[in-house]
């Protein structure tokens, strides 16, 4: 069966210092990989997916980056972190369908990480 | 610009009540996901409508989807306690492979 990992799952950090989260699937092949940020009561943005090895797609400009290095590892970065980047982060995959088709699953999430700027 | 529109945002309703919640979306997907987040949660997979017409039941819980109209609905039936969380719909953009999701929709079933 397939599983997603996140971590950490809590994370405190000062404002201008570096940010490093990572996500992983297990048990399926060439997933297509997403990165949401939900802030505070309010609903999922989307902020990068990815449908392959080195293939990012960027939703909304920021100061945050992502990268696939390999095809089940998906990292969300940023250089310096701002207040307004506290919120909840969640990794999601999508199974691809095989055929270049559109992927036809629900996408799965992670357990998230509760990320508080400070 | 995609939008994805679900009403009402905020629902409080007693147990043994009925209600329907609405997700509106502008394009033109046939596919449309259904999603429940409890506090401080994940988010957990509900629903999958791949067609128009489609109707899936779990439970308490109906969701539907007419892609003319651009519309889903999630029914509640004679709702519990136990339902009380946050319930999102979501859509694929136009190509397919972002998954965009409504605002949510966050009910409380009181006694």
């Amino acid at each position: 069966s397939q599983t997603i990992h996140q971590w950490p799952a809590t994370l405190v950090q000062p404002v201008g210092s570096p940010l490093s989260l990572e996500c992983t699937v297990e048990g399926t092949s060439n997933p297509n990989l997403y990165w949401y940020r939900q802030a505070a009561g309010r609903g999922l943005q989307l902020l990068f997916y990815s449908v392959g090895i080195g293939q990012i797609s960027s939703e909304v400009p920021q100061n945050l980056s992502a990268s696939r290095p390999q095809d089940r590892q998906f990292i969300l970065s940023s250089k310096k972190l701002l207040l307004s980047d506290s919120g909840f982060y969640l990794c999601a995959w999508r199974k691809f369908s095989g055929d270049f088709s559109r992927p036809t699953n629900e996408a799965f999430f992670g357990q998230g990480t509760r990320l508080t700027v400070v | 610009e995609l939008k994805v529109e679900q009403n009402p945002l905020f629902l409080s309703m007693q147990e043994g009540k009925n209600y329907t919640i609405y997700c509106n979306y502008s394009t033109t997907s046939d596919r449309l996901y259904w999603y429940r987040q409890d506090p401080g949660k994940s988010l957990e997979s509900l629903f999958v409508l791949l067609s128009n017409g489609a109707v899936k039941q779990e439970g308490r819980l109906m969701a539907s989807l007419d892609t003319k109209a651009r519309l889903s609905t999630l029914h509640i039936t004679a709702a519990v306690h136990d339902l009380s969380a946050t319930y999102f719909c979501a859509v694929e953009g136009e190509s397919g492979y972002a998954l965009n999701f409504g605002k949510g929709t966050s009910l409380l079933v009181t006694p």
